[in-house]
Formats: structure tokens, C-alpha cells, sequence
């Protein structure tokens, strides 16, 4: 079993950039692909992108040029920036792992994200 | 990459069948076996029901079931019970390492 907890902020004016951070905890070697997705309020999920226990990354095309992720395996953590937030950025993101790279098999509790002034 | 296409709602009574379809291209789902489906209960972090089209994680009741007919995967849930009420969304790869959800289900057990 793996769990996983977001941490950063929960306020992030327009324009700048939003970071979080996930942390793993229990059986990691449970866990290949390092995931995050997004869920605005009341809509659907999205895949924002997702990072392989060697490095590389995947991001969602229509949100690559803003999108970053990376892993710092000596933590337990990996960690999402996604700048030039406007509003449409607001909504619930999610950190999520699984052996599979089409399949998402442990979700952190989510946590709200909202872009304001 | 588009969303893949889902109703926004179906509906059941206890003890009935349903399916969810979730219809996406020759890109995503009609040229992998990797559908995904996931249930999503109210203010809770989604749960992964089927993977690989058909495949059931360890713990999920054998009620739910997955399938694929060309560029439309269903995901059917038999034996329907109140608990089965929920959001369902599927997922498919999409090539390029990329995913793509659709934009989920409302299931009602009424």
C-alpha cells in the first residue's frame, strides 16, 4: 500500500506559479509512474502529467508549456509547478501512483487550489 | 486530445444492471487495450474499478465488470446497490505516454 499527502498552498494569484508537493509514504516500490490530476469545482478530472521512477516525464499537451514535474527520491516526494495560473486553474489537485502507466492505483486526498487576487 | 465521451447520467434500481459507455478515437481507446474506470463518491479521492479494459484490482467486487467494442469502451455494474452510487469516469492511454479522461457519469440508484 502506498499513501500519499499534497502540501502547498492554497491561495495563488493570477500570474504566478503553483507548487505542491506529494508525499509518499508506506510501500513505494509499489509504485512506478508519480501522477497528478486536477478536478475543478463541480466538473471532471484531468491529467495534468505524470513522472516515471527513472525521470522522465509525461504532461497533457494542452498543458505542457506550463507544467513541471519532478521526483527527489531521497524524500519520499515529487512535486507539481504549473505557471501563468489564471482562474481556470482553480479546482481540487490530485497526487496519485501505480505500477501500471494506464492505471492509477493510489490517490492522495486531494487538495484545493484556488487562483485569486 | 480530446475528453472522452460519457453520459452525464444513468440510472438504476437496486438489484438491476447498468453500463456506462465511454467513447473515444482510433487514438485513445479503439487502439489500446488500456481503459481504466475509476468511482468517485461525493468529496472523496477517486477509486480505480477496472484497469486494462477488464481487469478488477484486488478488493473490487466481481459486480463490476469492463469491456471494449471498437472505439468505445463500458464498464457494466450488475447486482446494483445503493453504494454503487457515485461518479464513474474512465480513462484511456492515448499514446505518447499521455492519458485522457472522460467527463464522467452520475450513476443513481434509485
Amino acid at each position: 500500500q502506498v499513501q500519499l499527502q499534497e502540501s502547498g498552498p492554497g491561495l495563488v494569484k493570477p500570474s504566478e506559479t503553483l507548487s505542491l508537493t506529494c508525499t509518499v509514504s508506506g510501500d513505494s516500490i509499489s509504485s512506478d509512474y508519480w501522477s497528478w490530476i486536477r478536478q475543478p469545482p463541480g466538473k471532471g478530472l484531468e491529467w495534468i502529467g505524470n513522472i516515471y521512477n527513472s525521470g522522465s516525464t509525461n504532461y497533457n499537451p494542452s498543458l505542457k508549456s506550463r507544467v513541471t514535474i519532478s521526483i527527489d527520491t531521497s524524500k519520499n516526494q515529487f512535486s507539481l509547478k504549473l505557471s501563468s495560473v489564471t482562474a481556470a486553474d482553480t479546482a481540487v489537485y490530485y497526487c496519485a501512483s501505480g505500477r501500471r502507466i494506464a492505471a492509477i492505483d493510489y490517490w492522495g486526498q486531494g487538495t484545493l487550489v484556488t487562483v485569486s487576487s | 486530445q480530446s475528453a472522452l465521451t460519457q453520459p452525464a447520467s444513468v440510472s438504476g434500481s437496486p438489484g438491476q444492471s447498468i453500463t456506462i459507455s465511454c467513447t473515444g478515437t482510433s487514438s485513445d481507446v479503439g487502439n489500446y487495450n488500456l481503459v481504466s474506470w475509476y468511482q468517485q463518491h461525493p468529496v472523496k479521492a477517486p477509486k480505480l474499478m477496472i484497469y486494462e479494459g477488464n481487469k478488477r484490482p484486488s478488493g473490487v467486487s466481481n459486480r463490476f465488470s469492463g469491456s471494449k467494442s471498437g472505439n468505445t469502451a463500458s464498464l457494466t455494474i450488475s447486482g446494483l446497490q445503493a453504494d454503487d452510487e457515485a461518479d464513474y469516469y474512465c480513462c484511456s492511454y492515448a499514446g505518447r505516454s499521455t492519458l485522457v479522461f472522460g467527463g464522467g457519469t452520475k450513476l443513481t440508484v434509485l
